[in-house]
């Protein structure tokens, strides 16, 4: 199962930016936190993962609690190609290898 | 920026019938996977590939399905007698190293009739 819990579905303006929060109050130390997202049957999109450092690269933000039970993916200005459904994901390092998938969040950006 | 790339995007076939689905891997990734996605439900992992051996299966990857990588770059995924539940998208993705980013191709849309 997912050890993580997220929000089923999100509203954001198209313009704003998108917030997204994720518990994952069970994290190991050695566990990093990974976001991907799929757009309508399309195959799942990595976007960034960090393991306690706030992370940012050209698609999104992480940002990870000092505790790191919780993180939020921040895309800062969301197009209407931002809708899909966001997965946030916990994966041990140099260890676990297959993706467990949860049901995600789904965002809807409004126009 | 390099990309999994999977053949046919959309495969119908009658029950019962061999169904081969086909991924080509980035170019320097070593490691390979395939999951699959039944309409309106989660992703669920199949199979992780590598060294042309499978490393972990999952409960649904039964004596039906196999895996192999035949020339070299082409990964596939053979299911040898279709049941009406195989119907769903699936999906292939690839990574350099063990447990390293996964990234994941656009799919194929299998249909069993």
């Amino acid at each position: 199962d997912a050890k993580t819990t997220q929000p089923p579905s999100m509203d954001c303006a198209e313009g704003r930016a998108a917030n997204l929060p994720c518990n994952h109050s069970t994290i190991s130390g050695n566990e990093y936190v990974y976001w991907y997202r799929q757009i309508h049957s399309q195959g799942p999109q990595y976007i960034i993962h960090g393991l306690k450092n706030n992370e940012t690269n050209e698609m999104a933000s992480l940002i990870i609690t000092e505790d790191r039970k919780s993180s939020t993916l921040i895309l800062p200005h969301a197009t209407l190609r931002d809708t899909a459904v966001y997965y946030c994901i916990v994966r041990v390092g140099n260890r676990d290898d297959k993706i467990i998938f949860g049901k995600g969040t789904r965002l809807h950006i409004l126009p | 920026e390099p990309e999994v790339t999977q053949t046919p995007s959309h495969q119908v076939t009658q029950m019962g019938q061999e169904v081969i689905l086909r991924c080509v891997p980035i170019s320097n990734h070593l490691y390979f996977y395939w999951y699959r996605q039944i309409l309106g439900q989660k992703v669920e992992f199949l199979v992780s590939f590598y060294n042309n051996e499978i490393s972990e299966k999952s409960e649904i990857f039964d004596d039906q399905f196999s895996v192999e990588r035949p020339d070299g770059s082409n990964f596939t995924l053979k299911i040898r007698s279709t049941k009406l539940e195989d119907s769903a998208m699936y999906f292939c993705a690839t990574t350099p190293g063990f447990a390293d980013t996964q990234y994941f191709g656009p799919g194929t849309r299998l249909t069993v009739l």
